[in-house]
């Protein structure tokens, strides 16, 4: 069965200092994979979304980035959080089809000090 | 532009039924998907609609009119459980996401 890990859950982290959020899939190959982040009380914001190894999409121009190094492997990063970095992340994946609904890891509460 | 438009919050009563509804303007359709997600939690997918029409999943039933833009999302029996954000998002014409902001359901005893 497919499956998706993404951690840590909770993470605090001082203004300034960098991030790094990982996310693995399993039981699947190629997947389409997606980074969203959720304020709180709002809708989710797509930030990133990949096709293939090394192919990132980005969404919304911001102090992050992504990347793929391999097919199942997914990472969000940032050189140096701003305050407005909080939230909370969710990585995903598209199961295979082009209609295919998202399935989301359990997400990573991020609170910048 | 792309517009999505859902109620921020509706309050039902345990045992009841509730009907939470969707409007959307969106760049072509390839489908309309609701999500359930409780507070703290990702979201965890309910139904996909992409023909007019309803289907059915137990408790849960999801309808589509593509002419109106219009969806809802009824849940029947209403459990404490059922106490929960749903989401509704549009498959555009790219087969990406656009995300309503949700609807936060209160279920009161």
């Amino acid at each position: 069965s497919q499956t998706i890990h993404q951690w840590p859950a909770t993470l605090v982290q001082p203004v300034g200092s960098p991030l790094s959020l990982e996310c693995t899939v399993e039981g699947t190959s190629n997947p389409n994979l997606y980074w969203y982040r959720q304020a709180a009380g709002r809708g989710l914001q797509l930030l990133f979304y990949s096709v293939g190894i090394g192919q990132i999409s980005s969404e919304v121009p911001q102090n992050l980035s992504a990347s793929r190094p391999q097919d199942r492997q997914f990472i969000l990063s940032s050189k140096k959080l701003l305050l407005s970095d909080s939230g909370f992340y969710l990585c995903a994946f598209a199961g295979t089809g082009d209609h295919s609904p998202l399935h989301f890891g359990n997400g990573t509460r991020l609170t910048v000090t | 532009g792309q517009n999505i438009d859902q109620p921020t919050e509706m309050t039902a009563t345990e045992g009841a039924i509730v009907q939470i509804n969707c409007t959307y303007q969106t760049s072509g359709f390839n489908g309309l998907f609701w999500y359930q997600q409780h507070a703290g939690e990702a979201p965890t997918f309910l139904s996909y609609n992409v023909l007019d029409g309803l289907e059915e999943k137990g408790r849960f039933s999801s309808f589509l009119s593509r002419s109106k833009g219009y969806s809802y999302l009824l849940l029947k029996e209403l459990q404490m459980k059922d106490s929960a954000s749903y989401l509704c998002a549009i498959m555009d014409s790219n087969y990406q996401l656009i995300w309503g902001a949700g609807t936060k359901l209160i279920i009161k005893p």
